[in-house]
C-alpha cells in the first residue's frame, strides 16, 4: 500500500519563528489533507490540497503531485500552534492513510 | 452546521462489557468513516459507509467489532466483548462525496477498557 512519510518527527520552535513541515507519499493520490491535532485531541482540518498552493492566514500549503510531496508552512508561530500535524492521503478508494505526524512545540 | 457529532466523549468500561459509540455526520454528507487512533498504529480506517451501506470493513480488527448506519444521520460502532487492547480514541468522519473528497472529523471518543 501507499507509504506516507512526514518530517521532521519533532520540532521545537520559539514563538515567532517560521517552520516547514514535509509530507512524502509513494503513489499518485486523489486527495491530500493536512490536519492539526490539538492538545485536546481534536483533528482540525487545515487544508484540502491534492495539488497546488493554498493559504489561510499564517499557514500555507503546497502540494507537488508529480513529485509526490506536500509542504506545510507555518509563519510567525504561536504557542497555540503546538500539537501534532498530520498529512493524510487517499489513493483509489476512500481509504485515507495518515502519516505518523510531526509534533510541534512552540515555546513562549 | 454543527459538524460531526460523537458521543460519548469519554468512556471507561471493564473488560468483557459491551461498548457502543455513536456518530452523527454532517447533514447531506453521503460518506461516513470510522477511524481508530492508537500510539502503536496511529490513525487507521476501520470501516466506511456510502448512503448508509457499508462499503469496506476490511479495517475492522475482528468479529468483536461491528458498525451500523440505520439512517443518514446516525451510525454506531459496537465492541462486544471489549478488551483492554481496544483502548484508543475512535473518530468518526464524514464527506460530501467519495473518491477522495474532503473528510471532516468529529471530536473523537476516548475509550478506556480496564
Amino acid at each position: 500500500g501507499i507509504q506516507v512519510e512526514q518530517s521532521p518527527p519533532d520540532l521545537i520552535l520559539q514563538e515567532g519563528a517560521n517552520s516547514t513541515l514535509r509530507c512524502n507519499f509513494s503513489d499518485s493520490v486523489n486527495n491530500l489533507q493536512w490536519f492539526h491535532q490539538n492538545p485536546w485531541g481534536q483533528l482540525i482540518n487545515l487544508f484540502y490540497i491534492p495539488s497546488g498552493t493554498k493559504q489561510n492566514g499564517r499557514l500555507s500549503a503546497t502540494t507537488v503531485a508529480t513529485e509526490r510531496y506536500s509542504l506545510l508552512y507555518i509563519s510567525s508561530s504561536q504557542t497555540t500552534d503546538s500539537g501534532v500535524y498530520f498529512c493524510a492521503v487517499v489513493v483509489d478508494n476512500n481509504d485515507m492513510r495518515f502519516g505518523a505526524g510531526t509534533r510541534l512545540t512552540v515555546k513562549p | 452546521d454543527a459538524g460531526v457529532i460523537q458521543s460519548p466523549r469519554h468512556e471507561v468500561t471493564e473488560m468483557g462489557q459491551e461498548v457502543t459509540l455513536r456518530c452523527k455526520p454532517i447533514s447531506g454528507h453521503d460518506y461516513l468513516f470510522w477511524y481508530r487512533q492508537t500510539m502503536m498504529r496511529g490513525l487507521e480506517l476501520l470501516i466506511y459507509f456510502n448512503n448508509n451501506v457499508p462499503i469496506d470493513d476490511s479495517g475492522m480488527p475482528e468479529d468483536r467489532f461491528s458498525a451500523k448506519m440505520p439512517n443518514a444521520s446516525f451510525s454506531t460502532l459496537k465492541i462486544q466483548p471489549s478488551e483492554p487492547r481496544d483502548s484508543a480514541v475512535y473518530f468518526c468522519a464524514s464527506s460530501l462525496a467519495g473518491g477522495g473528497d474532503e473528510q471532516f472529523f468529529g471530536p473523537g471518543t476516548r475509550l478506556t477498557v480496564l
